[in-house]
């Protein structure tokens, strides 16, 4: 079970900047527990997009970008493009569970 | 260059066990700081945890899900099994397993194996 909300959809226009939040709990995200974000494009495995609130891996365009504050994160995407058209999700370490959670997903449609 | 690959059966009946494989390549599990987890995903639906391993055995489950699931490594075949018994219908997914970085992402994933539950 997700136990980080994320809204379930958002949208926008090619070049558009879109936001998606991510709020968590005292246990996972307000514990200080870095957050995560992946992509997951249709019928693809996840691919690991934004690592400990803001850092990108390599080869993840400069257009994806996270931030975190308290028991809330956000990732945006600006200068939507088609190619972003896909479900991302967000995960953080939970200490009530000694595990991991993902948050509940949100699909971005681009206009 | 980290790669997983999943395998077990892509159908089992209510109430059997699942057994799925996790074979990688590129690091080992005997490696300070090390995991490998599992994580499913039903057809529509969002991600869940479900699983993981560490480099020195410590394991971890969900609770959801605790008495159901067994995880174990084996370091010299660089394997990583789980196990989950009395499978129902609603346990119809796919499942990944996944490299656990220092910082607790789940950096390198699996293709995944979608398991269906039916009789």
């Amino acid at each position: 079970q997700s136990v980080l909300t994320q809204p379930p959809s958002v949208s926008g226009a090619p070049g558009q900047r879109v936001t998606i939040s991510c709020t968590g709990s005292s246990s996972n995200t307000g514990a200080g527990y870095d957050v995560h974000w992946y992509q997951q494009l249709p019928g693809t495995a996840p691919k690991l997009l934004i690592y400990g609130n803001s850092n990108r891996p390599s080869g993840v365009p400069d257009r994806f970008s996270g931030s975190k504050s308290g028991t809330s994160a956000s990732l945006a995407i600006t200068g939507l493009q088609a190619e972003d058209e896909a479900d991302y999700y967000c995960q953080s370490y939970d200490s009530s569970l000694s595990g991991y959670v993902f948050g509940t997903g949100t699909k971005v449609t681009v206009l | 260059q980290i790669t997983l690959k999943e395998s077990g059966p892509t159908l089992v009946k209510p109430t059997q066990t699942l057994t799925l494989t996790c074979t990688f390549s590129g690091f080992s599990l005997s490696t300070s700081g090390v995991g490998v987890g599992w994580i499913r995903q039903p057809p529509g639906k969002a991600l869940e945890w479900l699983a993981i391993i560490y480099w020195d055995d410590d394991k971890r489950c969900s609770p959801s899900l605790k008495s159901s699931l067994t995880i174990t490594k084996d370091t010299s075949k660089n394997q990583v099994v789980l196990t989950m018994t009395n499978m129902d219908p609603v346990d119809t997914a796919t499942y990944y397993c996944a490299h656990l970085s220092s910082g607790w992402s789940f950096d390198y994933w699996g293709q995944g194996t979608l398991v269906t539950v039916s009789s």
